[in-house]
C-alpha cells in the first residue's frame, strides 16, 4: 500500500473551502486514493476515491495530479461539523481492502 | 448511525482478565474487519471476515486475542489475559464485497485496562 504524507493540522473558516492536501508519491498505477474522516468519539466515514480522474459526490470533491503523486480533497463549504480528522489512504481494489490509516489531518473549522 | 452496532460501548477491566466484545455489521455485507486506534493514531487493522472465514489477521494480533464470526453475521474479539497495553478503541466494520473500500464503521468499544 501506498505510503501517503498529511499536514497535521489545518484550520479553515465556516462556509469556505477547505482544501485538504496529501501527497503520495509512492503510488502505483492500479492503487486507488480513498479519502476517510474521524468526527471525534466516532467511527471513520467514507467520503470520496479516485485513480485518475477527479471526483464529485455530495460530501466533497476529490482533484488528483495528473502524475497522481498528490491529491487534494475540498469540501466546498465547510461547517462546523465538518470539524474532524481526514484520513488520505492509498489502496488497492480486488484484495481485502483493509485500510492503512496514518495519523491523517486534523481539520479545525472555525466560526 | 452507520447501521454497525458494537457492544459494550466502554469495558473498564483488570489486567490479567478475559474481556469480550461484539460486532454486528450491516445484515447484507459479507466483509467485517476488526480495527484498534490508540490515542491520537489512525486506527489499525487486526483482521477481516469474508462470511465466516477469517482470511486475514495481522501481526498484531497476537496470540491473545482471537476473533470469530460462526454464520457470517455478528463477530466477536476476545481478548485473553488483558495487558495496560491493549487500551484502546476497538472498531469494527463491514462493507460487501466488491466495494470493500467503502467501509461503515461501528462507534466502537473503548477498553481501559487498569
Amino acid at each position: 500500500d501506498a505510503k501517503t504524507t498529511q499536514p497535521p493540522s489545518m484550520d479553515c473558516a465556516e462556509g469556505r473551502a477547505a482544501n485538504l492536501p496529501c501527497n503520495h508519491s509512492t503510488i502505483s498505477g492500479n492503487e486507488y486514493v480513498y479519502w476517510y474522516r474521524q468526527i471525534h468519539s466516532q467511527g471513520p466515514q467514507y467520503i470520496i476515491h479516485g485513480l485518475k480522474n477527479n471526483e464529485t459526490n455530495e460530501m466533497a470533491s476529490l482533484i488528483i495530479t495528473e502524475d497522481r503523486k498528490s491529491s487534494t480533497l475540498i469540501l466546498p463549504h465547510a461547517t462546523l461539523r465538518d470539524t474532524a480528522v481526514y484520513y488520505c489512504i492509498g489502496g488497492t481494489q480486488g484484495g481485502s481492502e483493509k485500510l492503512v490509516f496514518g495519523k491523517g489531518t486534523k481539520l479545525t473549522v472555525n466560526p | 448511525d452507520t447501521g454497525v452496532s458494537q457492544d459494550p460501548r466502554h469495558k473498564i477491566t483488570k489486567r490479567g482478565q478475559n474481556v469480550t466484545f461484539r460486532c454486528d455489521p450491516i445484515s447484507e455485507h459479507n466483509r467485517l474487519y476488526w480495527y484498534r486506534q490508540t490515542l491520537g493514531q489512525g486506527p489499525e487493522f487486526l483482521t477481516y471476515f469474508q462470511n465466516e472465514a477469517q482470511l486475514e489477521k495481522s501481526r498484531l494480533l497476537s496470540d491473545r486475542f482471537s476473533a470469530e464470526r460462526p454464520k457470517g453475521s455478528f463477530s466477536t474479539l476476545e481478548i485473553q489475559r488483558t495487558e495496560q497495553g491493549d487500551s484502546a478503541m476497538y472498531l469494527c466494520a463491514s462493507s460487501p464485497t466488491g466495494i470493500s473500500y467503502e467501509q461503515y464503521f461501528g462507534p466502537g468499544t473503548r477498553l481501559t485496562v487498569t
